[in-house]
């Protein structure tokens, strides 16, 4: 099945500076690729996602790419803000197995 | 995600005892999935079910039962053979075609007394 590895586990950055998490994943018929970020004690909120058929995808201060070929995604945040502190989850869907496989997760702290 | 609802908040569990663990989703979504969180780990699939009176196990299955009567309800027991259950419980939905998108309820944190 799918394994998707994440790193790193923990991240701290000053405000104003950029933050990126990178994940690898083992399946090549993974096509849906999505970033969810969980503040402490709250669920996970879908912030950001990419399909197989793109390489990058913005939304504001917020980014993913995409190599299928290396089979990695990374999450790219700049001008963190301190509410940007929170857990990121990467993950990726695969459609023969109609489930998603979360990473374990990164833990961001911005700074002041 | 505000269309999805778990119940309760906090529970606690005795030794050798079932709880029924509850999601509710008004967006008519036909699939819904619970997940597993552990400190310091992502999130476990437990079981899902992409249609009513149907589900399948996911990669924690042992343990826990679930059942699918209704589109909008899929309710989670962890029976007192799942050991260790001390956790945050999250139930997701999708809609069926889309599945890889999914939106989280607010989460049952389950502890043992």
């Amino acid at each position: 099945g799918e394994n998707v590895e994440q790193h790193p586990s923990t991240l701290s950055v000053q405000e104003g500076d950029s933050a990126v998490i990178k994940c690898t994943y083992s399946d090549s018929a993974s096509n849906y690729f999505p970033w969810y970020k969980q503040e402490l004690g709250k669920r996970p909120q879908l912030i950001i996602d990419i399909r197989s058929n793109v390489g990058e995808k913005k939304d504001q201060r917020i980014a993913v790419t995409l190599n299928k070929t290396a089979k990695h995604f990374s999450l790219h945040i700049t001008e963190t803000q301190p509410e940007d502190s929170a857990v990121y989850f990467c993950a990726g869907y695969t459609g023969t197995a109609s489930k998603l496989t979360f990473g374990t997760g990164t833990r961001l702290q911005v700074t002041l | 995600d505000g269309g999805i609802t778990q119940s309760p908040k906090y529970l606690f569990r005795k030794e050798g005892q079932n709880v029924t663990l509850s999601c509710e989703q008004n967006l008519n979504h036909d699939a819904m999935y619970w997940y597993r969180q552990d400190p310091g780990q992502g999130l476990r699939l437990i079981y899902y079910s992409q249609i009513v009176n149907d589900f399948q196990k996911g990669d924690i299955a042992e343990g826990y039962s679930v059942s699918r009567e209704k589109k909008e309800s899929f309710p989670l027991t962890v029976t007192s053979a799942q050991k260790n259950p001390t956790a945050f419980y999250l139930c997701a939905s999708s809609i069926e075609t889309l599945g890889e998108t999914q939106y989280f309820g607010p989460g049952t944190r389950l502890l043992v007394l």
